[in-house]
């Protein structure tokens, strides 16, 4: 079992649509929660951090950390088409000092 | 402000053949990562430089090797690269940001084939 696990997609919404990502894991020493957006042929750029449980909110997006639930979210209100990419979620945390990515869902988000 | 640069963007190698992918860091991170992505595999660590001076494996770091050369820059060498090489490279750089956390920031990416 991969420690952390997220769902590859695709997910295709219309514009307008409020866009929920997810990943779950494994590993409960896992402190620091981030999530990447990737357009195609670039590199990851880092979307937003959250630091233990609980929301983060920045403009259109939220994330929100369930540590009793070893579940983050990635929220998207509004979703645009230049919303449409991969997001890859990623944490670190306890004797690590490498960061673990999920394998990233692709989002696509139709005019 | 570059952030982090790689070199080349693309690259196609024979079989056998070896190379150095390059990058370098503007930001004043300590730690700095190489990486490899292929579809439905995610990012995979090969080699990560935690500090100046120190290097040390990551997940998948059979058939590579790694120089840290001073702070801005960690080179990648393919020694004798194969077709299970083929993908792309991304260096990322971490340093402590104003919040105490230690995010990532990424390369462009250097596309590699192997035939």
């Amino acid at each position: 079992q991969k420690e952390v696990e997220q769902d590859p997609g695709p997910l295709s919404v219309p514009e307008g649509a409020i866009v929920s990502l997810n990943c779950t894991y494994s590993n409960s020493a896992f402190q620091y929660f981030m999530w990447y957006r990737q357009y195609s042929r670039k590199g990851p750029e880092l979307l937003m951090y959250t630091y233990s449980s609980g929301n983060k909110e920045d403009g259109r997006f939220t994330a929100q950390v369930d540590k009793s639930s070893k579940y983050i979210s990635l929220f998207i209100r509004d979703s645009q088409p230049s919303d449409s990419a991969t997001y890859l979620c990623a944490m670190i945390g306890g004797a690590t000092n490498k960061l673990i990515f999920g394998t990233g869902t692709l989002l696509a988000v139709q005019p | 402000n570059a952030g982090v640069t790689q070199t080349p963007k693309f690259q196609v190698l024979k079989t056998g053949q070896s190379m150095t992918l390059q990058c370098a860091q503007d930001m004043n991170h300590n730690s700095m990562y190489w990486y490899r992505q292929d579809p439905g595999m995610g990012l995979r660590l090969i080699y990560y430089s935690a500090s100046e001076g120190t290097t040390d494996k990551g997940e998948v770091p059979n058939g590579y090797n790694v120089s840290r050369l001073n702070k801005r820059e960690f080179s990648l060498r393919l020694e004798s690269a194969a077709p299970s090489q083929t993908s792309v490279y991304f260096c990322a750089s971490s340093g402590k940001g104003l919040a105490g956390t230690y995010e990532q920031y990424f390369g462009p990416g250097t596309r590699l084939t192997v035939t």
